[in-house]
């Protein structure tokens, strides 16, 4: 099955820097990757996907790039504001489809 | 249009009891995923279904764990016997079609969740 890894686990930035996570994925036939942002006691939001057709995607300050040579993807968080302050879960659609795996997490804590 | 709904959103039960966890889909959504996740982990699957069928329980434990999605009504993840080690928040998603990668545009969208604490 997918094996998604995530790191780093933890992410502390000034405010007004960039983050970056990184995520891996084992299964080469998977095709859909999202990302999700989950505050404390709150339900994870989508905040930006990506599809095995396209290698970069952007909205706003938010981007993800793809590798699937390499089988990687991460997420970039540029201009970074105390309110992006979270965990962020990357996952991966394995071939099977519908079945998505997360990675375990990475909490960005942005400093004022 | 409403978004995913779960009730209740905090449960409290003794060892022993039963857990019952509603989810409600999106508008038009017809495919339900259930994720649990434990304190500082990511979202593990347990199971997912489509209205009256179960897909896929390959993440569920065999034991004691149910799941469904009748044809009218909520979907519900019942837990029978409850142990301390099932304390966990449960997640359900919804997404209009089984989801997949490649020309789709579908994602899955979570319900806020349901806190269950086993005494």
């Amino acid at each position: 099955g997918e094996n998604v890894e995530q790191h780093p686990s933890t992410l502390s930035v000034q405010e007004g820097d960039s983050a970056v996570i990184k995520c891996t994925y084992s299964d080469s036939a998977s095709n859909y990757f999202p990302w999700y942002k989950q505050e404390l006691g709150k339900r994870p939001q989508l905040i930006i996907d990506i599809r095995s057709n396209v290698g970069e995607k952007k909205d706003q300050r938010i981007a993800v790039t793809l590798n699937k040579t390499a089988k990687h993807f991460s997420l970039h968080i540029t201009e970074t504001q105390p309110e992006d302050s979270a965990v962020y879960f990357c996952a991966a659609l394995g071939g099977s489809n519908y079945k998505l795996t997360f990675g375990k997490g990475t909490l960005l804590t942005v400093n004022p | 249009n409403a978004g995913v709904m779960q009730n209740p959103r905090h449960l409290v039960r003794r060892r022993g009891q039963e857990a019952r966890l509603r989810c409600s889909p999106m508008k038009g959504h017809s495919h339900v995923y259930w994720y649990r996740q434990l304190p500082e982990e990511g979202l593990k699957f347990m199971v997912y279904l489509q209205k009256e069928n179960i897909i896929d329980e390959s993440g569920m434990p065999k034991e004691r764990f149910s799941a469904e999605f009748p044809k009218e009504g909520p979907s519900i993840l019942r837990i029978q016997q409850v142990v301390r080690g099932d304390s966990a928040a449960y997640f359900c998603a919804s997404s209009p079609r089984r989801l997949a990668g490649g020309s789709s545009t579908d994602t899955q969208y979570f319900g806020p969740g349901t806190r269950l604490t086993v005494l």
